[in-house]
């Protein structure tokens, strides 16, 4: 089945950038998304990207997807306390007339002084 | 738009009990679907519905149920609760009109004792 994987744990300095990594196996994969999650919260949508696309920017926000090596990252600039967080990386094609993502793990982004 | 809302945020239950979670999704959304998150599984898929019908189903057994009603509001059932049902239960709801994004509430964090 589709398997989608990111490292557990990301540690930065204030202001510095973060780089947050995933790989996917399903090769038909239509939408790649970024979910952020803070404590005791639901996801919250940050980007997606078509998988057409090879780059998306949305403010801070830089998603690069290399669809040869099936990778995705998420570039945070300028990172903040703010954005310590739980992000999630998930894929999805369409099943059954929809489109339902298979997530990873989550990468816990931990923003330091 | 208001977003999608959860209710109850918290509930404690005893083994055996049963359990009804619901879910209004964004007003013009008409597909619910429903995860469960634990700290040792991540984020599962349960199950979608759409115009009041089951589209897409997760491996979950047949304790765990669900509904759609005409307005889209959405509920799931867990029957014959077990410890191992201690989890967040996220509802994320999508449309066409939003490129089949799923956009999630806060959740539900039951705690079955």
């Amino acid at each position: 089945g589709e398997d989608v994987e990111q490292s557990l744990f990301l540690s930065v300095r204030e202001g510095d950038s973060s780089v947050i990594n995933c790989t996917y196996t399903d090769s038909s994969s239509t939408y790649l998304y970024w979910y952020k999650q803070e404590p005791g919260a639901g996801l919250q949508l940050l980007t997606y990207i078509f998988s057409n696309m090879d780059m998306k920017q949305d403010q801070r926000l830089t998603v690069l997807l290399n669809k040869k090596d099936k990778h995705l990252s998420l570039r945070i600039a300028d990172t903040q306390t703010g954005d310590s967080a739980i992000y999630f990386c998930a894929e999805s094609n369409r099943s059954g007339g929809s489109y339902i993502p298979t997530f990873g793990r989550g990468t816990s982004l931990i923003v330091h002084p | 738009k208001a977003g999608v809302t959860q209710t109850p945020r918290y509930l404690i239950k005893t083994r055996g009990q049963q359990v009804t979670l619901s879910c209004s999704p964004i007003s013009g959304h008409r597909s619910v679907s429903w995860y469960q998150q634990t700290p040792g599984q991540g984020l599962q898929f349960l199950f979608e519905y759409f115009s009041e019908t089951q589209r897409n189903k997760g491996n979950f057994p047949g304790r765990f149920s669900g509904r759609q009603f005409s307005n889209s509001r959405s509920e799931m059932n867990v029957s014959t609760l077990e410890l191992g049902d201690s989890a967040l239960y996220l509802c994320a709801s999508s449309s066409r009109d939003s490129g089949e994004t799923q956009y999630f509430g806060p959740g539900t964090r039951l705690l079955v004792l």
